[in-house]
């Protein structure tokens, strides 16, 4: 069965340090994969998106993830962390059809 | 362009009543999908609609459907509210429905519901 796992339910970093979230998931073929953000009382912004090709894809906001097949992740990274970066964050599989499948969120704390 | 738009913001009802959600979707987008998000979880997919018609839906009971007008906005009800329904309700819109070639489902910002 389809599944992600974001082993870390909390992350509190200083402001101006790196960042990497961990997504890992489980799909057996080729998957769409996906990172949310949400700050409280919103929806769902995209930040990127892997659907083939380069491994390393960029997003907005100085986000970037790499898809490694053979560790089955997608990571989230960060170089510098703003303070406004802190919301919960949330990996995506889509199974090429028509829905997404979530982890269950890593919600970041930006110390100042 | 406007994004994905969802009313009401927040909704109290109590044990047992019904409610309706409305979502209307980017212009020009033809898909609408439905989310469940209870607090601390990520969400968890209820319906897609395509074209007016139900292509997908999640391990929810049958209190919960929706449908999808030619102007491609939609509703989700929700009948017989139970206390364990208290979430927030995204609905997302794509182009086409398909995650193949690309596509990207977008989010409206969500009708929180609380059932006391």
């Amino acid at each position: 069965a389809q599944s992600v796992t974001q082993p870390d339910i909390h992350i509190t970093v200083s402001e101006g340090a790196s960042l990497e979230l961990r997504c890992n998931y489980s799909y057996g073929a080729t998957p769409y994969l996906f990172w949310y953000v949400q700050s409280p009382g919103q929806g769902l912004q995209l930040l990127l998106k892997y659907f083939s090709g380069d491994t390393l894809v960029q997003g907005i906001k100085g986000f970037e993830a790499e898809f490694k097949r053979s560790q089955s992740s997608f990571n989230l990274r960060k170089p510098s962390v703003h303070w406004s970066d802190a919301a919960e964050y949330f990996c995506a599989v889509g199974p090429g059809t028509y829905k997404y499948i979530f982890g269950t969120g890593t919600r970041l704390k930006v110390l100042a | 362009d406007a994004g994905v738009t969802q009313s009401p913001t927040h909704l109290i009802k109590t044990r047992g009543q019904q409610v309706t959600l409305r979502c209307s979707p980017i212009s020009g987008h033809k898909s609408v999908s439905w989310y469940q998000q209870v607090l601390g979880q990520g969400p968890q997919f209820i319906f897609q609609y395509y074209e007016k018609e139900e292509r997908g839906r999640g391990n929810f009971p049958d209190r919960f459907s929706a449908r999808q007008f030619p102007n491609y906005s939609s509703e989700l009800n929700v009948n017989a509210l139970l206390l364990g329904d208290s979430a927030l309700y995204l609905c997302a819109s794509s182009l086409a429905g398909g995650l193949e070639g690309g596509e990207t489902q977008y989010f409206g910002p969500g009708t929180r519901l609380l059932v006391l």
